[in-house]
Order: structure tokens, then C-alpha cells, then sequence
């Protein structure tokens, strides 16, 4: 079945360093992939998304490029701040794009340090 | 419209006793979903609603929960005979049918099973 792989946490970083966190699918069809990031004491908040293959996402200075060859999708930053501190969950959509269920991956704690 | 609001935050609640959460999704948003997120976990599927259809439940929706979206406006999901493995967080979120810009989160009911 679909499944989404994030790398493992928690991701401790000093502010202004670079950032990514790895996240690998497998999935029938071609499903819409996406980040959310859930901060401390809140709800999941769509980060950036990407439908189709070689699409950029990009939101608040983090990027993912929607990578059909190596079924990936890479969450990048070039320098992180403190208020970046929160988990941060790979997903992909079940049913090709339309809306469907979201399968998450385990989700990567990051946490930044001044 | 102010997003998608669950009710209640908390609650607490003896083994065995029944419970019922409430979401009310974004008002233009036909699509209705309940996720169950555990501690150090990405969020699981449990079911979701088209307008007042249930179309999807997930095998982790035991015959102790229900789940109901009369008028195809707000939800309910119902535990029954709760058990300490009920413990978790329960989200639900809406999206558009067809829509870019993926689901829109509540913040969730944490409940705690005693």
C-alpha cells in the first residue's frame, strides 16, 4: 500500500543553519504529495504542496521539489530560525490529487536554538 | 469563517464511559475527515464524509465508534465503552471537493482514558 518514510528525529539546529528533512513515498498512481508543520500547542498547518512530478513547493522560505525518479520530497531551508521549532509531517494523497485521505509519515521534530 | 473548530479541547474520561466529539468544518468545504494522531505518531485515517455521506472508513474505526455528519454540515464521532487505547489526539479537518490547497485542520480533542 501507499506509505510515506520521514527521516527520524528530533533534528536539532543552530539558528541560521541549513535545513532539510528527508522524506521518501511509495505510492500506485501519482499522488499529491505535501508538508504540514504543527507547532507546540497547535493544529497541523499545511506548509507547501506539490500535484505533479518536478512541481516546487515553497512557503515561509522552505521549499520541496516533487522528485518522481527517487519518489521523494525534501523539505529545505536555507537558514532556520527559533520560531521554526515544531514537527513537521510529510504526507500524500491517496487519490491522485482530488482530496482524498493523507497518509503521514511519523513526522521530524525540529528544534532551533539561538 | 473562522476554520475548522472541535469541541471540546479536552477530555478525560473513565474506561468504559462513552464519549462524542463535534467538528464544524469551513462552511463551503464539502468534504469532512477524522484522523487519530498518538503520541510520537503522524495522523491515521478514520473516516471520512462527502456532504452527509460517509464514503470511507478506515479498519481502525471498531464497531465502538461512530461517526455522523447530518446535513452535511457539522460532525460527531462517538466512542463507545472507551478503552485506555482510545487515548489520543482525534482531528478533524475539511477540504473542498476539488481543491488546491489541501485540508484545513482543527486543533484537535485530546482525549485521556482513565
Amino acid at each position: 500500500g501507499n506509505s510515506v518514510t520521514q527521516m527520524e528525529g528530533p533534528v536539532t539546529l543552530s539558528e541560521e543553519a541549513f535545513l532539510t528533512i528527508n522524506c521518501t513515498y511509495t505510492a500506485t498512481g501519482y499522488p499529491s504529495l505535501f508538508w504540514y508543520v504543527q507547532y507546540p500547542g497547535e493544529g497541523l498547518q499545511l506548509l507547501l504542496k506539490a500535484t505533479k512530478a518536478d512541481d516546487k513547493g515553497s512557503n515561509k522560505g522552505f521549499e520541496a521539489t516533487y522528485r518522481k525518479e527517487t519518489t521523494s520530497f525534501h523539505l529545505e531551508k536555507g537558514s532556520v530560525q527559533v520560531s521554526d521549532s515544531a514537527v513537521y509531517f510529510c504526507a500524500l494523497s491517496d487519490d491522485g490529487g482530488s482530496q482524498g485521505n493523507l497518509i503521514f509519515g511519523k513526522g521530524t521534530k525540529l528544534s532551533v536554538k539561538p | 469563517d473562522t476554520g475548522v473548530s472541535q469541541n471540546p479541547r479536552h477530555k478525560i474520561t473513565k474506561r468504559g464511559q462513552n464519549v462524542t466529539f463535534r467538528c464544524d468544518p469551513i462552511s463551503e468545504h464539502n468534504r469532512l475527515y477524522w484522523y487519530r494522531q498518538t503520541l510520537g505518531q503522524g495522523p491515521e485515517f478514520l473516516t471520512y464524509f462527502q456532504n452527509e455521506a460517509q464514503l470511507e472508513k478506515s479498519r481502525l474505526l471498531s464497531d465502538r465508534f461512530s461517526a455522523e455528519r447530518p446535513k452535511g454540515s457539522f460532525s460527531t464521532l462517538e466512542i463507545q465503552r472507551t478503552e485506555q487505547g482510545d487515548s489520543a489526539m482525534y482531528l478533524c479537518a475539511s477540504s473542498p471537493r476539488y481543491g488546491p490547497d489541501g485540508y484545513t485542520f482543527g486543533s484537535g480533542t485530546r482525549l485521556t482514558v482513565v
